[in-house]
């Protein structure tokens, strides 16, 4: 069974940081591209970040980049995000999503069941 | 920018069709993929491609996409329906991926 699990979520105070993380497995997650997308309380779905499968390709979203970044470990099936900087407006459930098919921008799936961040004083 | 816009919501009776609009400059050249999120859940994919169904989701799940207009079809909705739905394109002019706004379907 194709399966992700993020975790790393929490609380965290404005301008901390935190590092979420993300277990594969069910596929071979070298050979996929990976995403971050997070969804504030209430609202809807926010695209934040791409990684290629060799990490050569990176994307970000314009309200994360340079405080966000985006990485990946092939070799323990994991993918992460490094949050700096946080703000209020980051306070979400983060979900990470598998790009189908491999090597293309397409679509997400599956999903990850979310991880919720937190940024308060 | 490039922009996806959806109506806040659609209500609709069991057992009728509901359609989900998802508008976009020229989206008919674009691929458009389609996702259900039920309350506390992540979301899941229901059409992929414009008009494609994974494995597992109902024949009653449709999509087409013309023009400047995409289109989620359900058809003989259900109870079990009422969820969030919402359309996500790859941009390449911008290199982002986009979300529209999402949609709240209601079954009366």
């Amino acid at each position: 069974e194709v399966q992700l699990v993020e975790s790393g979520g929490g609380l965290v105070q404005p301008g901390g940081s935190l590092r979420l993380s993300c277990a594969a497995s069910g596929f071979t997650f070298s050979s996929y591209s990976m995403n971050w997308v997070r969804q504030a309380p209430g609202k809807g779905l926010e695209w934040v970040s791409y990684i290629s499968s060799s990490s050569s390709t990176i994307y970000y979203a314009d309200s994360v980049k340079g405080r966000f970044t985006i990485s990946r470990d092939n070799a323990k099936n994991s993918l992460y995000l490094q949050m700096n900087s946080l703000r209020a407006e980051d306070t979400a459930v983060y979900y990470c999503a598998r790009v189908v098919p491999a090597a293309t921008y397409n679509w997400f799936d599956p999903w990850g069941q979310g991880t919720l961040v937190t940024v308060s004083s | 920018s490039y922009v996806l816009t959806q109506p806040p919501s659609v209500s609709v009776a069991p057992g009728q069709t509901a359609r989900i609009t998802c508008g976009g400059n020229n989206i008919g050249s674009k691929s458009v993929h389609w996702y259900q999120q039920k309350p506390g859940q992540a979301p899941v994919l229901v059409v992929y491609d414009d008009s494609d169904r994974p494995s597992g989701i109902p024949e009653r799940f449709s999509g087409s996409n013309s023009g400047n207009t995409a289109t989620l079809t359900i058809s003989r909705v259900e109870a079990g329906d009422e969820a969030d739905y919402y359309c996500q394109v790859w941009d390449s002019s911008s290199d982002h991926f986009l979300f529209g706004g999402g949609t709240k379907l209601t079954v009366l």
